[in-house]
This record gives structure tokens, sequence and C-alpha cells, in this order.
């Protein structure tokens, strides 16, 4: 059975302090894995795409990786207005929603 | 701004009641979907529409109809709401069909609340 899972549920950062997501992926036919941000009341709002292990993308204080299992979401220098909930998705002709992880960084 | 509307943003039904959920993008996008976000249960997909005309049943199809009136409208139909049906409503667009993957634009929700 496909299945994305992410792990810690909820993280609580200092501002500054760096540190990783992981998105554990079993899915068969793997064409993307997504990252998408949600704040409170929100719809997600989508950051980035991997297609293939390796590769990696940067949008400010953000990086994803992917390898052929997982996927990590690096956060550098964090500050409170990171705080969201963080979303990872597997897609194969269908999306699969990890339950996603709650950052929280404090000032 | 550019995107996808979904109205009404709350709305509080009694168990039996039916109601409507509107949704439009203005990005021309070939692929719309409907889907209910539950504590502790992720996203998970109602129905999807890979192009105007064509819908398709998702995970959780049952209670639910939908429409696509037009390229730019997909709408949700509830015709007896249960309790189970209390949740936060998204609808999505993307760019490809739905065996293309691609990222998905999401509107800000539904908050559905059944008595």
């Amino acid at each position: 059975e496909d299945q994305v899972t992410q792990s810690p549920e909820a993280l609580r950062l200092q501002e500054g302090e760096s540190s990783s997501l992981n998105c554990s992926y079993t899915v068969s036919g793997l064409r993307g894995l997504f990252w998408y941000r949600q704040d409170p009341g929100k719809g997600p709002e989508f950051l980035f795409t991997l297609y293939s292990a390796g590769e990696e993308k940067e949008k400010e204080r953000l990086k994803a990786t992917l390898t052929k299992k997982e996927s990590f979401l690096h956060i550098t220098a964090p500050k409170p207005e990171d705080s969201a909930t963080y979303l990872c998705v597997a897609g194969s002709g269908k999306l699969i929603f990890g339950q996603g992880t709650t950052l929280q960084v404090k000032p | 701004n550019a995107g996808v509307t979904q109205t009404p943003k709350f709305q509080v039904l009694k168990t039996g009641q039916s109601m409507t959920l509107q949704c439009a993008q203005d990005m021309n996008h070939n692929s719309m979907y409907w889907y209910r976000q539950d504590p502790g249960m992720g996203l998970r997909l109602i129905y999807y529409s890979a192009s105007e005309g064509t819908t398709d049943k998702g995970e959780v199809p049952n209670g639910y109809n939908v429409s696509r009136l037009n390229k730019r409208e997909f709408s949700l139909r509830l015709e007896s709401a249960a309790p189970s049906q209390t949740s936060v409503y998204f609808c999505a667009s993307s760019e490809g069909t739905v065996q293309t993957v691609y990222g998905y634009t999401f509107g800000s929700g539904t908050r559905l609340t059944v008595v």
C-alpha cells in the first residue's frame, strides 16, 4: 500500500536553530515528491517538486532533498514566520499526502 | 490575485440539509479536485475532474456529488449532510491531467460543521 509518513509530528525551534523534517515514502511508480506549506486556516501552498533521487531544491531558508526512500526539508536559521505545517506529498498518478509536521519557531 | 476561490468560507448545516460548495480557478488549469482534511487523517481526495465535462471518484466519494460546470468552475454538493461530513474542504487545480504530476494550487478552504 502506498504510504507517506512524516516525522516528527511537531517541532519547536528557537529562532536561528536549524533542523530537518523527514518524509519517508513507500510508493510504487513515484513520479514526483512535493512539499507544501500550510498556515492555520489556509490551504496548502506549493513549495517544491523533486523528481529523482539526488535532486535538491532551495527557496530562501528551505532546502528539499530526495533519496529513493526519503525526502528531507532542511530549515536553516529559521525565523518565526517559518512557523507552519509542512506537508510532504508523493505523486504516482494520484497524490498521497503525509499528515504533516507542525513547526513552531520562537523568537 | 490569480488562484482558486472557494465559497463559502464557513457553513453550519443541520443533519439532512443539502448544500453546494463552489470553486472557481482563473489559471486556465485543466484539472480540478475536491479534498477534505480531517485531524490525523491528512488530505483525502473526494472527486476530481481531468477536464471540462468529466468527473471521477476519488478516495472518499460517498455522500458527495460534483459538477464541472465549465473549465473554471467545479462544485461539490452534499445532498443530505451527516455529522461525519464535518470537515475542512479544499478545492485545488493543476495545469496537467491527473496522471501527470504537477504542483497543485489550493483554495483557502470551506469549514463545514454538520450538527
